[in-house]
């Protein structure tokens, strides 16, 4: 399973553009890329997955460069609300359980007014 | 809308109880996993089920087991409760074509 690398914490202004960005060398050709965000006491959501180049949907956008060992996750014009953990997760997410993803430790985004 | 839920959000045990933590999803998902949550170490995997009375251990089974008789429910279980397992669990579930995992509310569990 490729491990993950990402920024401890991140710190940001309410309306800025967020990048987040997840290093994952050892990725593999089935892997795909997940995005998930947990506020305190509840459990992790799923923002957003991508395979290769750029995937947007109604919450962020998602860039994966050709190579795919690295990914970023864009959070356009962020608000308080937006203060979570953000994981990346690198995964073959077909097929049964024993495709498990891992997460990692995760990267705090703390949005200041 | 599709739910995971956890039956108890906190929880406070002793030292040496058996502790029952129950999950059930109303979404016929095959796959189901149980999770543990401590500061500093992000989410570690302890069991996960691809089928009724399937299991697989996960990354900390240790002073762990789980229970899958039914589709929907997937029970994790504290043999012998220790402080060193006070933490945040949480249960997800995943369909098998799915690209992503549903998670619970999570259940905060203190032994003392």
């Amino acid at each position: 399973l490729a491990k993950t690398t990402q920024p401890i914490s991140m710190d940001s202004y309410e309306g800025q553009e967020v990048n987040i960005t997840c290093s994952h060398n050892n990725i593999a050709t089935n892997d795909y890329i997940t995005w998930y965000q947990q506020f305190p006491s509840q459990g992790p959501r799923f923002i957003i997955q991508g395979y290769k180049t750029k995937v947007t949907n109604e919450v962020a956008s998602l860039f994966i460069p050709a190579d795919r060992k690295s990914s970023t996750l864009s959070l356009p014009r962020v608000s308080l609300s937006d203060t979570a953990v953000y994981y990346c997760l690198v995964g073959d997410i077909r097929g049964g359980a024993t495709n498990k993803l891992i997460f990692g430790t995760g990267t705090l985004l703390a949005v200041q007014p | 809308d599709v739910k995971v839920t956890q039956s108890s959000r906190y929880l406070v045990k002793r030292t040496g109880e058996k502790v029952f933590l129950e999950c059930v999803q109303d979404m016929d998902h095959e796959n189901m996993f149980w999770y543990r949550q401590d500061p500093g170490l992000g989410l570690r995997l302890i069991y996960f089920s691809y089928d009724v009375k399937m299991k697989e251990k996960g990354d900390i089974p240790e002073g762990y087991s789980v229970s899958r008789e039914k589709k929907e429910r997937f029970s994790l279980i504290l043999e012998s409760a220790s402080t060193n397992q006070t933490s945040m669990y949480l249960c997800a579930s995943r369909n098998s074509q799915s690209y992503g995992y549903t998670f619970g509310s999570g259940t905060r569990l203190t032994v003392v």
